[in-house]
């Protein structure tokens, strides 16, 4: 079964960088792309950006671009989201998901990865 | 940048009734049109893909229409694990893939 799991809470200082990982299970894990998204404190879905585990080429949301990095290391099937400066308003739950080759589709969605930044 | 708008942003309705969420798209997105339910603490999880095509697993009561830039996901008999906030997504542009913002459905 297809599964997607995301490491643990991050609790950052305002100007700091935060590394979140998504490990794929299940499927081929070069055969989907992967996506990022986030969901700030009572404000909605926002798209962050994607990466092609294959190639590993990525394009990231104009919001994000210069502080965000997505990578991915195939012999471990994972995925990382580094997101740097890091300010208060980028508290949020950051979820991977995985895209469905035709359409597009987000068919598989990781548990979620709640960061808070705070001094 | 296409924008997702949809209508209205909450709503409330009681077990049994039949509920409607519009989603309009800026311009036209074909049927690359998604509709994902949302509850606290969890992932979102997919509800119709392609505008019309019920996801498997998801009971039949969930049903999605549309083409372009209009569509609408309609909720039959809600039933109470129905009540979440209802988003629909767009992947006709590449790479941006936009959320509309957002219904609540809450209880009556």
């Amino acid at each position: 079964q297809v599964e997607l799991v995301q490491s643990g809470a991050e609790v950052k200082k305002p100007g700091a960088s935060v590394n979140v990982s998504c490990k794929a299970s299940g499927y081929i894990f070069t055969g989907n792309y992967i996506h990022w998204v986030r969901q700030a404190p009572g404000q909605g879905l926002e798209w962050m950006g994607i990466i092609n585990p294959s190639s590993g080429s990525s394009s990231y949301a104009q919001k994000f671009k210069g502080r965000v990095i997505m990578t991915r290391d195939t012999s471990a099937s994972t995925v990382y989201m580094q997101l740097s400066s890091l300010r208060s308003d980028d508290t949020a739950v950051y979820y991977c998901a995985r895209a469905e080759a035709l359409k597009g589709h987000f068919d598989y969605w990781g548990q979620g990865t709640l960061v808070t930044v705070s001094s | 940048d296409i924008q997702m708008t949809q209508s209205p942003s909450s709503l409330s309705a009681s077990v049994g009734d039949t509920v409607t969420i519009t989603c309009r798209a800026s311009q036209s997105v074909s049927s690359h049109l998604h509709w994902y339910q949302h509850k606290l603490g969890k992932a979102p999880k997919l509800l119709i893909y392609a505008a019309s095509s019920l996801q498997s697993g998801v009971p039949s009561r969930f049903s999605g229409s549309g083409s372009g830039t209009e569509f609408t996901l309609t909720i039959s008999s809600l039933q109470p694990e129905d009540y979440a906030t209802y988003y629909c997504q767009q992947t006709y542009t590449t790479p941006q893939k936009t959320f509309g913002q957002g219904t609540k459905v809450e209880i009556k």
